[in-house]
């Protein structure tokens, strides 16, 4: 089983809303990544958690806040999001050998989100 | 600097085989990756390679890599109109605060023609 799951598929906001997506995989892999997409565009990294532990936050607004659970969930909260801030929300997961490298990511359906 | 370069687009005649090219620039690269975007979806690991092998075959698929010219190349045999999509080569960082990061290319859009 390589999936990952997203919820919702399609999300529209307002400016002044708060709302999360949610990401779960079921692998045992302990390393969670968000990225964002735009249209035409290739996916760009904007936090990861290793062991349930945020290890990476690539500059992104505080009005998006990660949460890491547990090992098996992924949480986005969102905030006072910006129009410029639609676009294709995606979950990865991957393991790490036991070198310490992380593998092979795998990707969720992601979350189309539009903000009005 | 961490660049992954692709050909924007391809089209092929249904039948034909397809070949999408990638450089990339970091030599300390573990994996290397192809995933596949169908329209409105998310992204689909179609296959790696491992960075001590030259090539791997797997169904129509055939990637092959040159570490000396950090070159990698995906070839589809047959290629169907369920073939066309946004192909995505991307790279492993494996150092410092990047471990684990995943590099894209832009993509390669493939049409393929019936």
């Amino acid at each position: 089983d390589t999936e990952v799951t997203q919820t919702p598929k399609h999300l529209v906001m307002g400016m002044t809303n708060k709302k999360s997506l949610k990401c779960e995989q079921h692998m045992g892999h302990r390393a969670m990544y968000w990225y964002k997409q735009k249209a035409k565009k290739p996916p760009e990294l904007m936090f990861v958690y290793s062991y349930e532990k945020l290890s990476i936050n690539e500059s992104v607004p505080s009005r998006f806040s990660p949460e890491c659970p547990n090992s098996s969930l992924l949480n986005l909260h969102l905030h006072a999001l910006q129009p410029e801030d639609s676009a294709l929300y995606l979950c990865a997961s991957s393991r790490t050998s036991g070198s310490g490298l992380w593998e092979t990511q795998y990707f969720g359906p992601g979350t189309r989100l539009l903000v009005l | 600097g961490e660049d992954v370069e692709q050909s924007l687009f391809l089209s092929v005649r249904e039948g034909d085989s397809s070949v999408i090219n990638c450089t990339y620039t970091d030599s300390s690269s573990t994996y290397l990756y192809w995933y596949k975007q169908e329209p409105g979806a998310g992204l689909q690991l179609l296959t790696y390679i491992f960075s001590n092998m030259d090539m791997k075959q797997d169904q129509r698929l055939t990637v092959l890599l040159n570490k000396k010219d950090k070159h990698l190349s995906l070839r589809i045999a047959d290629t169907q109109t369920g073939d066309s999509a946004i192909y995505f080569c991307a790279e492993i960082m494996n150092y410092g605060g990047s471990q684990g990061n995943l590099i894209f290319g832009k993509g390669t859009k493939l049409s393929v023609k019936p």
